[in-house]
């Protein structure tokens, strides 16, 4: 199994900052990665897909960038709206895995 | 505008088996782009893939699950279910049906998540 590990779990950060979330696969998935929003009660949001494809509607301050085994989601200036936790996901030979997760937290 | 709903026992006693149902409106099940698939969240944790359908009727499940689940789908019913059997304390979660791209994988509709809770 292609294990994903996040970091950090945690974030906190302020209204305007830069924030990079990281993402490490066990094996190469090159570049069959999602990211994902959450809010609480809320289901996940396809943020990218194909590593750094913008989902339709998704504002262009989220970005990602990566391949193989190493990949980060870039938030560009923090806004009130993007306080959430968020996942990636791989997909290699029809099975998924998820991070564990990051919660972006106002500093 | 494909929506996606689960509907289900929200309460299922331990040793039992939970059976959940996933109507698609909207938009074909018979799709040949989408795979369809059950994800789940126990409370304030993060998320895990259970398994996934093709309309063919091919599977493919989470191996830590594998001997516990069936997924199932009825094309003319615009449905997908999931059976998870013998079930404990450590399956009480949200679960999530969901719509997957075939070729990169990514989960782009979500239906809203039903809590099942495994209690006696």
């Amino acid at each position: 199994d292609i294990q994903m590990t996040q970091s950090p779990s945690t974030l906190s950060a302020s209204v305007g900052d830069r924030v990079t979330i990281t993402c490490r696969a066990s094996q190469s998935i090159s570049s069959w990665l999602a990211w994902y929003q959450q809010k609480p009660g809320k289901a996940p949001k396809l943020l990218i897909y194909k590593a750094s494809s913008l989902e339709s509607g998704v504002p262009s301050r989220f970005s990602g960038s990566g391949s193989g085994t190493e990949f980060t989601l870039t938030i560009s200036s923090l806004q009130p709206d993007d306080f959430a936790t968020y996942y990636c996901q791989q997909y290699n030979s029809y099975s998924l895995t998820f991070g564990g997760g990051t919660k972006v937290e106002i500093k | 505008q494909l929506q996606l709903q689960e509907s289900g026992p929200g309460l299922v006693k331990p040793s039992e088996t939970l059976s959940l149902t996933c109507t698609v409106s909207g938009g074909s099940i018979s799709s040949s782009s989408y795979y369809w698939g059950w994800i789940r969240q126990p409370p304030g944790k993060g998320l895990e893939w259970i398994g996934s359908i093709y309309y063919s009727g091919s599977t493919y499940y989470n191996p830590s699950l594998k001997s516990r689940v069936t997924i199932s789908v009825d094309t003319s019913k615009n449905q997908f279910s999931l059976k998870l059997s013998s079930v404990t304390a450590a399956d009480t979660a949200v679960y999530y049906c969901a719509r997957l791209d075939t070729i990169f994988g990514e989960i782009d509709y979500w239906g809203q998540g039903t809590l099942v809770t495994v209690s006696s």
